[in-house]
């Protein structure tokens, strides 16, 4: 399996562009994660969806961001526009297990690195 | 205050001892524990569920203490490969979410 990927491992953007970030989940996982890593406050929580459905979107922060899930195999997630707060690894992971389970395995992609100018 | 809080570190320790880690969280309600590992710009990975009795895998020790809210890792005979950021997991029942810790850092010197 490959795992989950991501795209762009790395993006550089100047302040007011448009960010689109990608994501394949591990096939036959339906549950996707969006996390977002900055030193100052360590992994996030954005938004998570359940068989392509958005369940918890209150970690977004504001209107500037958006997720979707067009299909089981697909996720992006937007930021229009980007500003330099921005700045973070944003990584999407995905299971197949309910976490309430115990014996949950969330599968984290590479990550994406957005630098924000 | 934080839902989950770890000691940040850095923590440098020789190589063949024993280190400890403790994270606490705040939500009494929270069921499932997990110790995750992110070695330098890299990805979380699992590195074990936290079950109540304690568990072991290998040269690692987790413990959980309902009643003060706190979990622990304990790693014997460290290797220059533990070198990472642990990062403390809790996951509260009824949703699916993950808290993580911002994580402490193991520096394991040679």
């Amino acid at each position: 399996d490959a795992g989950v990927i991501q795209s762009p491992r790395h993006e550089v953007t100047e302040m007011g562009q448009e960010v689109t970030l990608r994501c394949k989940p591990i096939s036959g996982h339906d549950y996707l994660f969006w996390y977002r890593q900055t030193m100052m406050r360590g992994l996030e929580l954005l938004i998570y969806f359940n068989n392509n459905v958005p369940i918890d979107d209150s970690g977004m922060p504001e209107d500037r961001f958006s997720a979707k899930m067009p299909n089981a195999s697909f996720s992006t997630l937007k930021i229009q526009p980007s500003e330099p707060r921005d700045s973070a690894v944003y990584f999407c992971a995905s299971t197949s297990d309910r976490i309430l389970s115990g014996a949950n395995v969330l599968t984290f992609g590479a990550g994406s690195r957005l630098t924000v100018l | 205050r934080k839902e989950v809080e770890q000691d940040p570190g850095p923590f440098n320790v020789p190589e063949g001892a024993t280190v400890a880690f403790n994270c606490t969280y705040s939500n009494s309600a929270s069921q499932s524990f997990f110790w995750y590992r992110q070695d330098c710009r890299k990805e979380p990975k699992l590195l074990m569920s936290v079950y109540s009795s304690g568990n072991e895998d290998g040269r690692f020790t987790a413990q959980l203490n309902r009643a003060s809210q706190y979990i622990s890792l304990l790693i014997r005979d460290s290797k220059l490969s533990d070198s990472a950021t642990y990062l403390c997991v809790v996951n509260n029942f009824g949703n699916e979410k993950l808290t993580f810790g911002t994580g402490t850092r193991l520096t394991i010197i040679p």
